[in-house]
């Protein structure tokens, strides 16, 4: 069965430092992986995508992707109390099946 | 820009009853997809469909069943609510990958079976 792991967490960090999240997924055929916000309560929205090799910043997120070793992680620069959510990764393969991790709760604190 | 809309958002059922969910797009998605959510689980896959007239199971479909008469709709029915089956559901969508396959998700309906 495909997986996709993440750490629960809470992963604690102070506000103003780098928060970094990572994710392993099984199926060597994803080729499309994402990383998603879910604040407590709502339904998840999407932080960013990437689907090669090598990292992919926007603003202050970073997503990073190593193919051969199966990982993907994100990295938030100048975190802050609104980051606090859970973040989800997912990934898929070329049959749109999304793979989602049970996410890592980020809690950045004032 | 509506996106995608969930009703009922909060529902109350008793063991046994019918329950439907309806989700509606309006985007002119290809994809469609119904996830449910629990602590422990993370998102789980129930059924998607590719198109009008065209769907598959995912990883937990017991229980369920979906149709899709139109692109647009894509309603998820509990045939006879059990309370294993209390959940958060999310319905959601995607393109046919010209802009990368993001998935986008509707607001969710909080179901509880008594």
């Amino acid at each position: 069965q495909k997986e996709v792991e993440q750490n629960s967490g809470p992963l604690s960090v102070p506000e103003g430092a780098i928060a970094s999240l990572n994710c392993t997924y099984s199926d060597r055929g994803s080729q499309s992986f994402f990383w998603y916000r879910q604040y407590s309560g709502k339904s998840p929205e999407l932080i960013m995508s990437i689907y090669s090799n090598g990292d992919k910043e926007d603003g202050r997120f970073t997503a990073q992707l190593n193919k051969a070793s199966q990982y993907v992680s994100l990295l938030i620069r100048d975190s802050q109390p609104s980051d606090s959510a859970t973040y989800l990764c997912a990934v898929t393969d070329a049959a749109y099946k999304y793979i989602f991790g049970t996410g890592t709760r980020l809690k950045v604190l004032a | 820009d509506a996106g995608i809309t969930q009703s009922p958002r909060y529902k109350i059922t008793e063991t046994g009853r019918q329950v439907t969910l309806m989700c509606h797009q309006t985007w002119s998605h290809s994809y469609m997809f119904w996830y449910r959510q629990d602590l422990g689980h993370g998102l789980r896959l129930i059924y998607y469909s590719a198109a009008a007239d065209i769907t598959d199971k995912g990883e937990v479909p017991d229980g369920y069943v979906v149709s899709r008469s139109k692109t647009e709709n894509f309603p998820l029915t509990l045939e006879s609510a059990t309370r294993s089956q209390t959940s958060v559901y999310f319905c959601a969508s995607s393109d046919d990958g010209s802009s990368g396959n993001t998935i986008y998700f509707g607001e969710g309906s909080w179901l509880t079976v008594v």
